[in-house]
């Protein structure tokens, strides 16, 4: 049973392009999270997803960032018009059910702005 | 809002001794706590796992303490060895979905 999958592992943008990073659950999950790691920082949640539905974007930036899990494939991260400041770590980690159990996490992708 | 800290931020160790890595919160109303390991560059490998209810886990060499009311959890590393080298994050999940994470202890086990 393959774990978390996140692509690409290294992304790199320059301002002002888009950032697009995938996130395959693991076999069997529905739920999904996105997670970010600034330099120096501890992990922020950021959103909450089950197929084709947002249940908790209380972290996400209001502006320029968007997520889905649509019915067929990977989760999604957007990022729109990139920033230096969003060059960090972004993990995804997914779940059976939510409550409390475990999350799985992938690897990672990791953002450099230029 | 739920903040998590962990101390230290950094320990460095040598190899056969044990440890205990420590981390509080501010608000006692979790589902459960997490310890993670992270190693760099890497993925989060999660180690234990405490529901809100029970008051310690046990995995191998690693044990994991949960006192609630004071917002305590420690993790408790025997015999240490080089391969335990890597940064610890603990995480509680508190009503909702987020987990709140601390900023980590980087441990450091020397040969």
């Amino acid at each position: 049973n393959a774990g978390v999958m996140q692509n690409p592992r290294h992304l790199v943008r320059r301002r002002g392009q888009e950032a697009r990073l995938r996130c395959s659950p693991m076999k069997g999950h529905s739920h999904v999270y996105w997670y970010r790691q600034l330099p120096e920082e501890g992990l922020k949640f950021m959103v909450y997803l089950q197929k084709e539905n947002i249940i908790d974007e209380s972290g996400m930036p209001k502006e320029r960032f968007s997520a889905e899990f649509p019915k067929e494939g990977p989760s999604i991260l957007r990022i729109q018009q990139v920033v230096r400041g969003d060059s960090a770590a972004y993990f995804c980690a997914s779940s059976i059910y939510s409550g409390e159990e475990t999350q799985y996490f992938g690897p990672g992708t990791r953002l450099l702005v230029l | 809002k739920q903040e998590v800290t962990q101390i230290p931020a950094a320990l460095s160790v040598p190899e056969g001794e044990n440890l205990v890595l420590n981390c509080s919160f501010t608000d006692s109303a979790i589902y459960n706590l997490q310890w993670f390991r992270q190693d760099p560059g890497k993925g989060l490998t999660s180690l234990l796992l405490i529901q809100s209810s029970q008051r310690e886990q046990t995995s191998g060499r690693l044990n994991a303490s949960l006192d609630k009311s004071s917002g305590r959890s420690t993790l408790y590393i025997a015999a240490s060895q080089p391969g335990d080298s890597a940064t610890y994050l603990c995480a509680v999940k508190i009503t909702g979905n987020q987990f709140y994470f601390g900023t980590g202890t980087s441990l450091t086990v020397i040969p």
